[in-house]
């Protein structure tokens, strides 16, 4: 079975900084989805950015960035120029690339909840 | 991205009786829709996942009896809390995508159970 890791239970940035959130996974396939989903104070599930696991450049999105480390297993995300409006539970998930079933459910990790800083 | 609407977002009932939420994708069609309990400041337990027109697989430790699920077109799913206890009380949130697209996700609902 899949497993997914952060381990920052809370992080905090400056205003405008740069902030990077870890994320790392376990798995024995070699084709999968790995994702950022935000979750800010009114509870709603935002997909921040995704990643195919056979693409070896790393997704980008406006200020999001992740840095995929496919070898080592890892998924980081990166938030340049924080806003107030990141303020938010940061959900790292994994997804397998089979097709069917319960193949298509996502494995969340416990989340990062990130604080910003006027 | 694309747009999944839940209702009720808030429901208040009795112990002893059923409730039931309902989850649509509003501009796209989802083969496969998934209910998540998710507890205060904790992440997504995922409770079940449903294919339009079959019968919805739990997870472990999830009583299908008493979570019924049913996916009768490509864009409502629904879930049923039979019988609510106060123990049911917690946020329940939809998902819904088109086979290995991404998922998107309701607003959630929040039950409390008296």
């Amino acid at each position: 079975a899949q497993t997914v890791t952060q381990s920052q239970p809370e992080m905090s940035v400056q205003e405008a900084e740069t902030v990077t959130l870890s994320c790392t996974y376990d798995t024995s396939e070699s084709d999968y989805y790995l994702f950022w989903y935000k979750q800010p104070p009114s509870r709603q599930m935002i997909l921040v950015i995704r990643q195919e696991a056979y693409k070896q450049q790393n997704a980008t999105e406006n200020r999001f960035s992740v840095n995929f480390q496919k070898a080592a297993k890892s998924f980081s995300l990166k938030i340049s120029d924080s806003q107030l409006g990141d303020a938010a539970m940061y959900f790292c998930a994994y997804r397998s690339a089979r097709s069917g079933g319960s193949n298509y459910k996502l494995t969340f990790g416990k989340g990062t909840l990130l604080t910003v800083n006027p | 991205g694309a747009v999944v609407s839940q209702h009720p977002s808030r429901v208040i009932c009795k112990s002893g009786t059923s409730v039931k939420i309902e989850c649509r994708s509003l501009d796209f069609q989802a083969t496969t829709m998934f209910w998540y309990r998710q507890f205060p400041k904790q992440s997504l337990m995922l409770m079940a996942t449903s294919n339009e027109g079959s019968k919805a697989t739990y997870e472990q430790g999830v009583e299908k009896d008493k979570f019924l699920i049913n996916h009768a077109s490509l864009t409502l799913s629904t879930l049923t809390v039979t019988s609510a206890h106060p123990e049911d009380s917690s946020f329940y949130i939809c998902s819904a995508s088109w086979y290995l697209e991404t998922q998107y996700f309701g607003p959630g609902t929040r039950l409390l159970v008296l």
